[in-house]
């Protein structure tokens, strides 16, 4: 079984702030981990993905995320925010020979100019 | 453009009727998977489909039925509509010997009134 707790439904930073989204899963194997995006009127997006090799990922945008296995997280950051940021964002969960993601609730992420 | 490709993007339709949404996955993958996207619900997975052939069951409805077809489309077929299955429905597909990765068409917005 596996699951994700997105901490945090609303986050609201300042331009050129550092943003960090919050992401914690449970997995009772070694797990896959993906951050996703999702404009207005538009699909997800990869932004990164965990797969059991470097523990900090780095992904399209200037965001990264690292993976703490001792803490069970997986959190989203990115230096300096950019109005573009604005977005949903997801933490996901996989493993290997289980396709299937499991999706958390979503962080939207506002950008105060 | 994530080369998943589904219709219709918008559809509008009354309680108690039935309809069939599209997907055409990127060339090469085998495997779709449909997700629903609702406000109260979050993002649910519903059922996936490798090679034509049902692969995994998340939480689809009795009243809604999917198929993948020899050149690898995939409908999902949703019957005696409720009001409450207006959402966001989204294919997905991903690669051979990936690592779950998943890839999103921009979703069909339904609205049952």
């Amino acid at each position: 079984a596996q699951s994700v707790t997105q901490l945090g439904s609303h986050v609201s930073v300042s331009e050129g702030a550092l943003v960090l989204l919050r992401c914690n899963y449970s997995s009772s194997v070694p797990p896959y981990l993906f951050w996703y995006v999702q404009y207005p009127n538009q699909g997800l997006q990869l932004l990164l993905k965990y797969t059991s090799a470097a523990t900090l990922v780095k992904g399209i945008n200037g965001f990264e995320a690292e993976f703490k296995k001792s803490e069970t997280s997986f959190h989203l950051t990115k230096p300096s925010a950019h109005m573009s940021d604005a977005a949903e964002y997801f933490c996901a969960v996989g493993n290997f020979g289980n396709e299937k993601l499991t999706f958390g609730t979503g962080t939207r992420l506002t950008i105060i100019p | 453009d994530s080369g998943v490709t589904q219709t219709p993007k918008h559809l509008i339709t009354a309680t108690g009727q039935r309809v069939t949404l599209r997907c055409s996955p990127r060339s090469g993958d085998l495997s779709v998977y449909w997700y629903q996207q609702s406000l109260d619900q979050g993002l649910q997975f519903l059922i996936q489909y490798y090679n034509g052939e049902e692969r995994a069951k998340g939480n689809i409805l009795e009243r809604f039925s999917a198929q993948q077809f020899p050149d690898l489309h995939s409908e999902l077929n949703l019957s005696s509509l409720e009001l409450g299955d207006s959402a966001l429905y989204f294919c997905a597909s991903s690669p051979r010997g990936g690592t779950g990765e998943l890839f999103f068409g921009e979703g069909s917005r339904l609205t049952v009134l």
